[in-house]
């Protein structure tokens, strides 16, 4: 199971603040996600890296951007915060393992940022 | 349109009995599922998964099902008990895909009594 840490755990911040949620891994995998989550929703992606210096939008539409200049650390960033970003905020990793054409990967989650925007 | 669903949002079974969580899908390109399990304030943790060529996949208390005809999974939890209760997460995702993303269902509430 990989090791991958999120800091902060909670956050509480005041609505036009700049932050940045931190996402680490030292699995060395090179995939990496964002997902924000809302209670009793389903996870919804927000962004992806292949590797380094690869970074992709996800299907949910977000305000935030993220970097990935090294493996290990993808952190993404909320320039001016609303409470419409108020939200759980899950960063995973995988391998990217496949077996010929049949997808086995394994997406691996941190323990989450909860962000309220006040 | 959601492409992964969940249909039950709470499940309650007795400490000892079988849980089984139900998930559902469209999308006949998807060939890997997973089912994560999530505490409140916790980022969800990796259950078990399987491969479109398989129809069961076990691990201990845990096996999966997968009816690929139906378009249907299943998480069957034996026997259950009080650190079960929490939300499972049924998702799947699509290869060949640069990606690797996972679609997600809504999540199922366990609630296993003692």
């Amino acid at each position: 199971e990989a090791d991958i840490y999120q800091t902060p755990r909670y956050l509480v911040i005041g609505t036009g603040k700049k932050i940045t949620l931190e996402c680490s891994q030292t699995m060395g995998h090179d995939k990496m996600y964002w997902y924000q989550q809302d209670p009793g929703m389903e996870l919804h992606l927000i962004h992806y890296s292949y590797g380094v210096n690869s970074t992709e939008k996800g299907d949910l539409s977000s305000e935030s951007t993220v970097s990935r200049i090294r493996t290990e650390h993808f952190p993404l960033t909320l320039e001016s915060a609303r409470p419409s970003h108020t939200s759980q905020y899950l960063c995973a990793s995988s391998e990217g393992r496949h077996y010929g054409d049949l997808s086995t990967d394994t997406q691996y989650f941190g323990p989450g940022t909860r962000l309220t925007v006040l | 349109d959601q492409q992964v669903k969940q249909n039950s949002p709470s499940l309650s079974v007795q400490e000892g009995r079988i849980s089984i969580l139900n998930c559902d899908y469209t999308n006949s390109m998807f060939d890997y599922f997973l089912w994560y399990k999530k505490y409140p304030a916790e980022g969800p943790t990796f259950l078990i998964s399987i491969s479109s060529i398989k129809d069961k996949n076990e691990d201990g208390r845990f096996t999966v099902f997968l009816n690929k005809s139906a378009k249907h999974l299943s998480l069957h939890i034996v026997p259950s008990q009080p650190g079960d209760s929490a939300v499972y997460f049924c998702a799947a995702s699509e290869y060949p895909s640069n990606t690797g993303k996972l679609i997600f269902g809504q999540g199922t509430t366990l609630q296993v009594k003692p």
